[in-house]
């Protein structure tokens, strides 16, 4: 049971360029998220995920786009990469919502430049 | 807005007991969650408030009062391995984690 993994772990991306971050759980879970965590600032939901099929936008979802075509799997796509994007990017995952433990991947970093 | 407030940063020594605070404000609630997240690594869930009052488990304890939108953690037997941050989430009216900045645990020997 690996629970969330998340890939790469680390990143330069170039302005302008684009990258996907993948983000996979062997848990079963119907709900996933993306945050970012800046230094100093609390961790910011980017999007969430209630199933296969359904996303929705967060607090900060501006640069940014997802998928979920299958429970497993919710892929975080960069298209234009700014600097402001430099940050350390956690996926999660948890059963529900309600009282629902969110449980944590390792993280990538990334850095534009 | 939305707000959680938490110390930036606190010392305290190996084998005493800390208190890390956490007030909120936010537009609804449906719990709050403590995470502890040791540097470079994911946060890890530690405790989960609902209603008010104190949840025990071992060394850690959260309390919650809802009226006065304040939390703390309470760390007893401090170990050097307790040195990591500390995370204060609410659930809001949307179910979504509103987090604080964290707070900065360093144990000194």
């Amino acid at each position: 049971n690996a629970g969330v993994t998340q890939t790469p772990k680390f990143r330069i991306l170039k302005i302008g360029q684009s990258m996907t971050l993948q983000c996979t759980q062997d848990m079963n879970h119907n709900y996933m998220y993306w945050y970012r965590q800046d230094p100093g600032m609390g961790l910011k939901l980017i999007y969430y995920s209630v199933g296969a099929g359904i996303t929705d936008k967060g607090e900060v979802p501006n640069g940014y786009n997802v998928s979920r075509s299958t429970t497993e799997d919710f892929p975080l796509r960069l298209e234009l990469a700014a600097p402001s994007q430099t940050s350390v990017y956690f996926c999660a995952s948890s059963p529900g919502r309600e009282a629902d433990t969110q449980y944590f991947g390792p993280g990538t970093r990334l850095t534009v430049l | 807005g939305q707000n959680i407030d938490q110390p930036t940063e606190m010392t305290a020594t190996e084998g005493a007991i800390v208190q890390i605070n956490c007030t909120y404000q936010t537009s609804g609630f449906n719990g709050l969650f403590w995470y502890q997240q040791h540097a470079g690594e994911a946060p890890t869930f530690l405790s989960y408030n609902v209603l008010d009052g104190l949840e025990e488990k071992g060394r850690f304890s959260s309390f919650l009062s809802r009226s006065k939108g304040y939390s703390y953690l309470l760390l007893k037997e401090l170990q050097m391995k307790d040195s990591a941050s500390y995370l204060c989430a609410v659930q809001d009216s949307n179910y979504q984690l509103i987090w604080g900045a964290g707070t900065k645990l360093i144990i000194k020997p």
